[in-house]
């Protein structure tokens, strides 16, 4: 089957540094997206790897291993407003398929 | 700035009822999607659409059937409204796959 794999929670402080894997089983891969989605909000692009490495975008760093079927979303210096729900998409090609999320909640 | 808009924000029908959901994008994407919102289970994929008149089943699509007459209007249709239909639908348009544009949802609940 196809699923993908991501942790229901995680907690850190405001200042620190959180990595949220995900891990995934699909046919037809061609990249990993994060999305980001905030309470009664619609979900919001953050970052795709097509290729193996790390990608950074200001505070929010995303990575790929296609060998190992996984990848991270690293966010730093955390912020009270970046909690939120994460999730991790794979694609497919022709659509997304999307991991359960994981709700990150930062505590001052 | 990107703009996907939903009919609805809030929707409540009655059993067996037929259900319209409307979706717009004023980006020219050839893309578009719909999805459903659970807690817990993430967003699942109903259907999506390449091109007008185009149409391919996504992962949950029993119970549904779409619309694509025009590029920037994409219709769900819920032919005959069920209880376990009630969710958080999602509408989405992107030109690459991954990089998707929402909009706000629609939050449909069948009594």
């Amino acid at each position: 089957g196809q699923s993908l794999e991501q942790p229901s929670e995680v907690t850190a402080v405001e200042g620190a540094i959180v990595q949220i894997n995900c891990t995934y089983q699909t046919s037809g891969f061609y990249g990993l997206s994060w999305y980001q989605q905030h309470d009664g909000g619609a979900p919001t692009f953050l970052s795709y790897n097509a290729l193996d490495g790390l990608e950074e975008t200001g505070r929010f760093s995303s990575f790929l291993s296609r060998s190992d079927s996984y990848g991270y979303l690293l966010l730093q210096e955390l912020q009270m407003k970046d909690s939120a729900s994460y999730f991790c998409a794979a694609n497919q090609g022709g659509k997304l398929i999307f991991g359960q999320g994981t709700e990150l909640s930062v505590k001052p | 700035d990107v703009k996907v808009t939903q009919s609805s924000r809030y929707l409540v029908k009655r059993t067996g009822e037929k259900v319209f959901l409307e979706c717009v994008q004023d980006m020219d994407h050839e893309n578009m999607f719909w999805y459903r919102q659970d807690p817990g289970l993430g967003l699942r994929l109903i259907y999506f659409s390449y091109d007008v008149k185009m149409k391919e089943k996504g992962d949950i699509p029993e119970g549904y059937s779409v619309s694509r007459e025009k590029k920037e209007r994409f219709s769900l249709i819920l032919e005959s409204a069920s209880t376990n239909q009630t969710s958080m639908y999602l509408c989405a348009s992107s030109r690459d796959n991954y990089e998707q544009y929402f909009g706000p949802g629609t939050r449909l609940t069948v009594t």
